[in-house]
């Protein structure tokens, strides 16, 4: 199936931990990018990847890293979670950049709470 | 710079017609619109590149207008599988890859 693959979908940790979410895609995109989903489904962009290369980085504590081996995998390595960090993490991508005529394909999330 | 659509919930019945507005602070390249079901993924529905452009999947279309800034997504006839919250997405003008999210609107058709 080609799709945009998320791991793992739910993740339940202590604060402080360290944690990492996978996202992979088969679609032969360009542009991947991590987006965080709060609890008033507010969709907020965290980082954007452009064939292996940092495009987008918002406002984003420095403990989230990304990382993308190659233009079909993007990473997302959190340090030291902290309660505020519980939220669904979506991975999507698209060819090219949005709004050049080409939509997201989003993977079905991962679910993250901080205890 | 998040887009604001309006209404933020709306319930319909089975077979009323609905219609979802997003408007932008800013003047727009594109407009996308998606919709995630309870649990799930958002799923793109269609893209927006014209001024004046307008679209349709199944019984849901939507329209473009540049001038004004905005963006109404029509759902005519609606049905249950309609459910969930919808949300624009808007691209603007001179801002390279800058693309936000809208604030999403809630919808829910009862039989």
């Amino acid at each position: 199936d080609t799709a945009v693959s998320q791991t793992p979908k739910y993740l339940v940790t202590q604060m402080g931990n360290d944690k990492s979410i996978k996202c992979e895609q088969n679609l032969g995109h360009d542009t991947m990018y991590w987006y965080k989903q709060d609890s008033k489904k507010f969709l907020k962009i965290m980082f954007s990847y452009n064939n292996k290369e940092l495009i987008i980085n918002e406002t984003v504590p420095n403990r989230f890293s990304p990382k993308s081996p190659d233009k079909a995998h993007l990473n997302l390595h959190i340090n030291s979670l902290e309660l505020g960090d519980s939220a669904v993490y979506f991975c999507a991508s698209s060819k090219l950049g949005a709004g050049r005529g080409y939509g997201y394909t989003f993977g079905s999330g991962t679910r993250l709470t901080v205890v | 710079q998040q887009p604001v659509q309006s209404p933020q919930a709306v319930i319909l019945r089975e077979g009323e017609d609905a219609v979802i507005n997003c408007s932008s602070s800013k003047a727009l390249y594109s407009v996308h619109w998606y919709r995630q079901k309870h649990g799930e993924a958002p799923v793109f529905l269609m893209i927006l590149l014209k001024g004046g452009e307008q679209k349709g999947h199944e019984k849901i279309s939507a329209s473009f207008n540049e001038k004004k800034q905005q963006s109404s997504l029509y759902l005519t006839a609606s049905q249950l599988s309609y459910s969930g919250t919808y949300f624009c997405g808007t691209e603007w003008r001179g801002t390279g890859n800058q693309f936000y999210f809208g604030t999403g609107t809630s919808l829910t058709v009862i039989p």
